[in-house]
């Protein structure tokens, strides 16, 4: 069965600190690889995707096949990055498949 | 341009009635999508449409679950005979083309079955 693990469900950390939001995911084949964010009282929308190697409001993800894991970092976090993050990879089709998330609060 | 649009964002259901929730997605959009949130969970995928035609309903919890998207474009989810257990956030997302790569979420509907 495909699974994606967020072990964190809460991530407290100061402003200005790394931030690792971790994503393992069990998946047969290769997934496409997404992270969305839902920030308050908005909607849910993507933040970065795999296979375009971006960087996003600071933002990098990358895709470890050998750890099955997809971390998302920024090495300075900012108090607007205070969000639920979610990992999510696709398979077997075109339907993402959403972790439990974790809730970011960066903190002054 | 208007995003992807749910309505009624908020509606109580009486255990065993019926709900109809409507999703409006962005216009133009090929692929659209229904997920199921629980309190305390991640969204979870319920079925999609590439235009009018029903994909994958894999994720429909029960027989009591139905959806359509007659001409491509406005879908409806309705749920029969709801259950306590239905009580839920449910977002709809649309995508440009028929692949996943970027999906535009909704604001969702809560439904609350007492």
């Amino acid at each position: 069965a495909q699974r994606v693990t967020q072990p964190e469900k809460l991530l407290s950390v100061f402003k200005g600190a790394p931030v690792e939001l971790k994503c393992n995911y069990s998946y047969s084949g290769s997934p496409e690889l997404f992270w969305y964010v839902q920030y308050s009282r908005q909607r849910l929308q993507l933040l970065l995707r795999h296979i375009s190697r971006e960087s996003i409001k600071g933002f990098t993800a990358d895709l470890n096949k050998g750890e099955t894991s997809f971390h998302l970092k920024k090495p300075f976090a900012q108090e607007e990055d205070s969000a639920m993050y979610y990992c999510a990879p696709t398979g077997g089709g075109n339907k993402l498949t959403f972790g439990t998330g974790t809730q970011l609060k960066v903190e002054l | 341009g208007a995003g992807v649009s749910q309505s009624p964002r908020y509606k109580v259901a009486k255990r065993g009635q019926d709900v109809a929730l409507r999703c409006d997605p962005i216009s133009g959009h090929v692929s659209l999508f229904w997920y199921q949130q629980a309190l305390g969970q991640g969204p979870e995928f319920l079925t999609y449409f590439q235009n009018e035609a029903q994909l994958d309903k894999s994720g429909l919890p029960s027989d009591r679950f139905f959806a359509e998207r007659p001409e491509g474009s406005v879908s409806t989810l309705k749920i029969q005979r709801t259950q306590q257990e239905d009580s839920a956030v449910y977002l709809c997302a649309s995508s440009l083309t028929d692949a996943a790569y970027e999906q535009y979420f909704g604001p969702g509907t809560r439904l609350t079955v007492t």
